[in-house]
């Protein structure tokens, strides 16, 4: 199997805190995972590639000081949202890429994404 | 300011007959695509591939087709059923020298399924 999650599934918090979301690869090693986040009815749009010992990659317009990315283990990629505001109320999911050794593809597994709102 | 309301293309059929999601790419240089599935409040869950290779792959009860000269790529749902009702995405990605797949994936906007019962 290929199975990804996150934690939390939903969380609510105040304006100006900070916020943790973790995702882990539950059955498979991923040197490199993948943050979205998703407005509602809306496609998904990619933050930042987080590869294991080495900086994120973000995407154009993704401040890296305020979506905090760190990816620490094969298993384990976290995003923190610095000071987060209202605006930031999104859903927010990660993905795992899995190599498949000796295929030619590789495909990406997404987690069950976490909602949050700030208030 | 005031946000403008989006609405994803629906696609509404009937139990039981056959579903046909389109999705137009953007990279002539896409050579690897992916069709998820996104149910409400879920991630996205990965259905079926095909490799710029091929123009036509099968999967149980879907197949995915790819035309390269017109960029565009399809789904085919047989025999749908709700629990078939979902998001649809395609997604493109681009593999890397080693044959793995190195850039990003960009999706498609989307296609909501609704099947009637």
């Amino acid at each position: 199997g290929a199975v990804v999650s996150q934690h939390p599934s939903w969380v609510i918090c105040k304006s100006g805190t900070s916020v943790k979301i973790e995702c882990r690869s539950l059955d498979f090693q991923a040197t490199t995972m993948f943050w979205y986040r998703q407005f509602p009815k809306q496609s998904l749009m990619l933050m930042a590639t987080s590869n294991e010992g080495s900086k994120a990659t973000y995407e154009q317009g993704v401040e890296k000081d305020k979506f905090l990315i760190n990816h620490a283990s094969l298993t384990l990629s976290t995003l923190t949202v610095t000071s987060a505001h209202p605006e930031d109320s999104s859903f927010y999911i990660c993905s795992a890429r899995k190599v498949k050794v000796r295929q030619l593809t590789d495909t990406q597994y997404f987690g069950p994404g976490t909602r949050l709102t700030v208030l | 300011g005031e946000s403008v309301g989006l609405h994803l293309p629906t696609l509404s059929v009937q139990e039981g007959d056959n579903s046909i999601i389109n999705c137009a790419y953007s990279n002539s240089a896409s050579d690897y695509f992916i069709w998820y599935k996104q149910e409400s409040g879920k991630g996205p869950q990965f259905i079926i591939d095909i490799r710029s290779n091929m123009d036509k792959r099968q999967g149980q009860r879907v197949t995915v087709l790819l035309n390269k000269t017109v960029k565009h790529l399809s789904l085919q749902i047989a025999a749908t059923q709700p629990g078939d009702s979902a998001v649809y995405f395609c997604a493109e990605n681009t593999l890397g020298n080693y044959g793995g797949a190195t850039n990003k994936l960009i999706f498609g906007t989307g296609t909501l399924l609704a099947v009637q019962p």
